[in-house]
């Protein structure tokens, strides 16, 4: 059974730092891109980041491009996204997606995690 | 930027009824790379279809997607009660990946 268990959020101040994790299980990792989508409360689905299987191609949203940065680790069957200079705009819940396919660029989300919620507030 | 848009906003149907959600994009969607997602209160999203027509695994064949190029349609023949949700189209041919705005079926 696939698994997504995400982890790391919290109340965090505006201009500070975050680093949420997800733990994998359930199929082989290595295999498949992986994603962050997010979603503000009340609100709809925005994609944030993506990450092909060897992570040699990375996507941000332009809402995040430097800000924000996404890895992954096959040892620990983990994602990560070390999100920096956080603002009021990034509150929301924060899903870790596994994709179909290894390489993410035509890639959909098959498999989703419960979630963890960022909220950024002074 | 493909934008979707999603229609209606809100569907209010009762148990037993056919739903026949839109979702239009701004430009053509490129291999028909179309999903939907259904989310219920307090949980994730989870994959109904994708392809634009194919039905995820395990998901039941009430659910049904069709359409290419600009317009997608995602049609429930028959609504049960563990239907009623939030349903998210998605368009993953062209980066970035966009959602739309969601059509929420409520029961009425």
């Amino acid at each position: 059974e696939v698994q997504l268990v995400e982890s790391g959020g919290g109340l965090v101040q505006p201009g500070r730092s975050l680093r949420l994790s997800c733990a994998a299980s359930g199929f082989t990792f290595d295999d498949y891109a992986m994603y962050w989508v997010r979603q503000a409360p009340g609100k709809g689905l925005e994609w944030v980041s993506g990450i092909s299987w060897n992570s040699g191609t990375i996507h941000y949203a332009d809402s995040v491009k430097g800000r924000f940065t996404i890895s992954r680790d096959s040892a620990k069957n983990s994602l990560y996204l070390q999100m920096n200079s956080l603002r009021a705009e990034d509150t929301a819940l924060y899903y870790c997606a596994k994709t179909h396919d290894y390489g993410g660029t035509h890639a959909y989300f098959d498999y989703w995690g419960q979630g963890t919620l960022v909220t950024v507030s002074s | 930027e493909i934008v979707l848009t999603q229609s209606p906003g809100t569907l209010s149907l009762s148990p037993g009824e056919r739903a026949t959600l839109s979702c239009r994009a701004s430009q053509s969607v490129t291999s028909s790379y179309l999903a939907w997602y259904q989310q219920k209160p307090g949980q994730a999203p989870r994959l109904l279809i994708f392809g634009a027509s194919s039905r995820a695994t395990g998901i039941p064949d009430r659910f049904s997607g069709s359409g290419s190029g600009t317009d997608f349609t995602l049609t429930i023949s028959r609504l049960e009660p563990e239907d009623f949700a939030v349903y998210y189209c998605q368009q993953y041919g062209n980066s970035p990946k966009t959602f739309g705005q969601g059509t929420k079926v409520e029961i009425k």
